[in-house]
């Protein structure tokens, strides 16, 4: 069975920093783009970030270029996003979704449950 | 990466059918076969319904099914039932070799 399991969400201040991880299990993940996409309270969903499976092209929703860092570590199975200088308006559910792609297919497959980070003061 | 354009909500009874419209441009919508759509009820994840315009993933209901027209792409529901109601998002590859998201549709059942 295919899980993704999202940690390290949290209330951050306005600048500060916050590294998100996602677990993976029940697939070989090293075979498979991931992405990272969010919700604002009460919006709808926003891709954020991707990355191919060994993690040689990474791509960034504008809003968040220079200032988030996807990467992954194959042998642990996991996946990160590193957050830096956070804004009220990074204030989402971050989801940790896998995605599957191939010539005549791109979809997101299985999404996890989500971790909430709040950038307030 | 503008996000594409749904009706924020429809509506209908038990046994009919609904449409969902996701509009975008040629570089998107119009330029793939890569439209997908989720299915996200209150405070879970979002659940694959259709995948590359019109297929089903295992698991999921035939009477949800997809089309695309131009740079519009359609979701039908027929036969609607209460557990239907849900959130409904778009979404399509684009040419800048990144996925974009449709502002979501909110369906009640009637």
């Amino acid at each position: 069975e295919v899980q993704l399991v999202e940690s390290g969400g949290g209330l951050v201040q306005p600048g500060g920093s916050l590294r998100l991880s996602c677990a993976a299990s029940g697939f070989t993940f090293s075979s498979y783009w991931m992405s990272w996409v969010r919700q604002a309270p009460g919006k709808g969903l926003e891709w954020v970030a991707n990355i191919k499976q060994d993690g040689s092209e990474k791509y960034y929703v504008d809003s968040v270029k220079g200032r988030f860092t996807i990467s992954r570590d194959n042998a642990k199975n996991s996946l990160y996003l590193q957050m830096n200088s956070l804004r009220a308006e990074d204030t989402a559910v971050y989801y940790c979704a896998r995605e599957f792609q191939a010539i005549t297919a791109y979809y997101f497959d299985y999404w996890g449950q989500g971790t909430l980070v709040t950038v307030s003061s | 990466q503008s996000a594409l354009t749904q009706p924020a909500s429809v509506s209908g009874s038990p046994g009919q059918s609904i449409t969902i419209s996701c509009t975008g441009t040629s570089s998107d919508v119009g330029g793939y076969n890569y439209v997908s759509w989720y299915q996200q009820h209150p405070g879970k994840a979002p659940k694959l319904m259709i995948y590359d315009v019109s297929n089903r993933p295992s698991g999921v209901s035939n009477r949800f099914s997809g089309s695309k027209s131009g740079n519009t792409a359609s979701l039908t529901i027929s036969g609607l039932q209460a557990e239907d109601e849900a959130d409904y998002y778009c979404s399509s590859y684009t040419s800048s070799s990144t996925p974009v998201f449709g502002g979501g549709t909110k369906l009640t059942v009637l």
